[in-house]
């Protein structure tokens, strides 16, 4: 069984479009977070929630809004996408604060 | 500001060529240093968390060991399978944020 798994996993669209990416982990676990990796594989977080609640939010456009429904899901929504968006974005899960485990990632390009 | 520095960017080895993989931090106060595997199109695997300088741990050919200002990654005897890039990330006290590092890519040739 997938423990933390993202939808979709390639996501191709015009600048200016609206998207958003899915993100369910299935190991229980109280925190979720989004992460961003760009071209030199460099992993910056975004975003992190423990139990719905926003704990980590950085600096990031505001373009970009996180919406967790329940402990289980963390969806990310990206407004007025722009070609610099362009990346593979990972969401993670852990329990507390240590591991944290990694989807598959989804790999965006903004045309 | 939290820095985690790795070294060196890519590493080629031979097939049963043993090397390390150094990680530098600077966190204020360390609450854990993990290690990771990623392998291309794919999300980071979880390695190791070390704790406290001394500490050390392993698995199959993989010894992570930890100072009080670095981390080190050995590879003993590695096989072409674990090429991938590894990742090294340190968690502060004050917080749950990983700061990662660049990566090494390690390429093992048969």
């Amino acid at each position: 069984d997938t423990a933390v798994s993202q939808t979709p996993k390639y996501l191709v669209t015009q600048m200016g479009n609206d998207k958003s990416i899915k993100c369910e982990q299935n190991l229980g676990h109280d925190t979720m977070y989004w992460y961003k990796q760009d071209s030199k594989k460099f992993l910056k977080i975004m975003f992190s929630y423990n139990n719905k609640e926003l704990i980590i939010n950085e600096t990031v456009p505001n373009r970009f809004s996180p919406k967790s429904p329940d402990k289980a899901h963390l969806n990310l929504h990206i407004n007025s996408l722009e070609l610099g968006d362009s990346a593979v974005y990972f969401c993670a899960s852990s329990q507390g604060t240590v591991e944290q485990f990694f989807g598959p990632g989804t790999r965006l390009t903004v045309l | 500001e939290d820095q985690v520095t790795q070294s060196p960017e890519a590493l080629r080895l031979q097939e049963g060529e043993s090397s390390s993989l150094n990680c530098s931090y600077t966190v204020s106060g360390l609450r854990g240093l993990f290690w990771y595997r990623q392998d291309p199109g794919k999300g980071p695997e979880f390695l190791f968390t070390l704790y406290s300088a001394g500490e050390e741990k392993e698995k199959e050919r993989l010894k992570a060991t930890l100072t009080k200002k670095e981390s080190f990654l050995h590879i003993t005897a590695p096989k072409p399978e674990d090429s991938a890039t590894y990742l090294c990330a340190a968690r502060e006290t004050s917080g749950s944020r990983l700061t990662f590092g660049e990566g090494t890519q390690l390429t093992v040739n048969p």
